[in-house]
């Protein structure tokens, strides 16, 4: 199984900060790799799929960067909004695997 | 709108058994694979169980093979998990999931709400 390991598990930061969340395979994901973003109570919303590539409807701000097994998400300017648990996954091979989630906490 | 919709959570009692629903609308069911993933109270996620868009292929998490089964009625655009032999560490909110297009990665492109499943005597 391939593990999938993000880095920090929380996080807090100011209105207009620039944020930056890892996440590390143990083995080459190539660009299997895919970020969520979920807010309390409610299901999981994909951001990032292909590491890289925007989904529909999801502000520019964030971008997703990597390939092979260290990827990064980035939040260019943190809003409120933005508060919330981010979770890496890979679908590269099966079972399909989930880091262990990022807190991003607004202060 | 493209949206999933589950149903059939609930009370259970340690060993029994409960078979959740989950509803597509907006999209044609029959030409996704689908994922079952579910979320420990507190807990991050944990992907449980594929089927392709067919339902000729299907893929288990180890922590539950051998005691769930997904299935689908291309017919009545219906996925399923049927769950039997079912311990306190299954309680969780499941969610189904559509495996997205070939361009996506195979990224789980639209979530449904979830619905609860409590193990507990």
């Amino acid at each position: 199984d391939i593990q999938m390991t993000q880095s920090p598990s929380s996080l807090s930061a100011s209105v207009g900060d620039r944020v930056t969340i890892t996440c590390r395979a143990s083995q080459s994901t190539g660009s299997y790799l895919n970020w969520y973003q979920q807010k309390p109570g409610k299901a999981p919303k994909l951001l990032i799929y292909a590491a890289s590539s925007l989904q529909t409807g999801v502000p520019s701000s964030f971008s997703g960067s990597g390939s092979g097994t260290d990827f990064t998400l980035t939040i260019s300017s943190l809003q409120p909004e933005d508060s919330a648990t981010y979770y890496c996954q890979q679908t590269y091979s099966t079972p399909w695997t989930f880091g262990q989630g990022t807190k991003v906490e607004i202060k | 709108q493209v949206q999933l919709m589950e149903s059939g959570g609930g009370v259970v009692q340690p060993g029994g058994s409960l078979k959740l629903s989950c509803e597509p609308s907006g999209f044609t069911f029959s030409s996704y694979g689908m994922h079952w993933v579910r979320q420990a109270p507190g807990k991050g996620l944990e992907w449980v169980a594929f089927i392709r868009y067919d339902g000729t292929n299907k893929y288990y998490a180890d922590s539950v093979k051998g005691r769930f089964t997904i299935s689908r009625d291309n017919s009545k655009s219906t996925l399923f998990l049927q769950m039997v032999s079912l311990r306190a560490e299954d309680t969780a909110v499941y969610y189904c999931a559509r495996q997205g297009s070939g361009w996506t990665y195979d990224a789980f492109d639209i979530w449904g709400q979830g619905t609860l499943v409590t193990v507990s005597s």
